[in-house]
């Protein structure tokens, strides 16, 4: 099945810290990828969604300022929490999807940030 | 953010009993999706639906479509203590990119 690989598992840094998290579908060439942000026994809530090749589309209320989002190439998007501060601390999660073939979202292992 | 209700908010059964959860929403979507999420990790894919009334098994776990579109079940028989776990809905818009909105998951205890 699809794999879809995050990178780091775990980050704590200092505050004012910007931080890059990296989002590779393995086996496949992902059109489109999706940043999540999840706090503790919540749900996972939508951030942005990422197309290649293009800007991505932030949901309201997320700061895309704050939120960096590249997607250079199918394989690859990337999520950059600039000046990090603690109230950023949450688990993060992308998953990577591909308009040509018939498969649901496939969700990465997330990353789990930490700001002191 | 847009999210589903889900229910039960969490269940505390026994192993062996039969486990049931429904989302519903204001909103119809052109697919219905149900994962499992354990601690730490990303969610798991367990049954993707994609036609109203459609209804789909995958092994103990049974899922449907909703005749209305705005609404989608779950159904888990015969419960392990590996079903411990957090269940979320997701409907989704179908089309080019393929968004999904959440359910507020339901978390599952499972006493051996």
């Amino acid at each position: 099945g699809a794999v879809v690989s995050q990178h780091p598992s775990r980050v704590i840094c200092k505050s004012g810290t910007s931080v890059k998290i990296e989002c590779r579908s393995l086996d496949f060439q992902a059109t489109t990828m999706f940043w999540y942000r999840q706090f503790p026994k919540k749900s996972l809530m939508l951030m942005a969604t990422s197309n290649e090749g293009s800007k991505a589309t932030y949901e309201q209320g997320v700061e895309k300022d704050k939120f960096l989002i590249n997607h250079a190439s199918l394989t690859l998007s990337t999520l950059t929490v600039t000046s990090a501060h603690p109230e950023d601390s949450s688990f993060y999660i992308c998953s990577a999807y591909s308009v040509y073939s018939n498969q649901p979202q496939h969700f990465g292992d997330g990353t789990r940030l930490s700001i002191l | 953010g847009q999210q589903l209700n889900q229910s039960p908010q969490s269940m505390f059964i026994q192993e062996g009993e039969d486990v049931s959860m429904n989302c519903t929403s204001s909103s119809i979507f052109n697919t219905w999706l149900w994962y499992k999420q354990d601690p730490g990790e990303g969610p798991v894919l367990l049954i993707a639906l994609y036609k109203a009334g459609e209804l789909t098994s995958n092994g103990r776990l049974t899922a449907q479509f909703g005749i209305t579109r705005k609404d989608s079940f779950l159904n888990i028989s015969a419960s392990i203590p590996s079903d411990v776990g957090i269940y979320f809905c997701a409907g989704g818009y179908g089309g080019a990119t393929n968004k999904l909105i959440f359910g507020t998951g339901t978390l599952l205890a499972v006493q051996p």
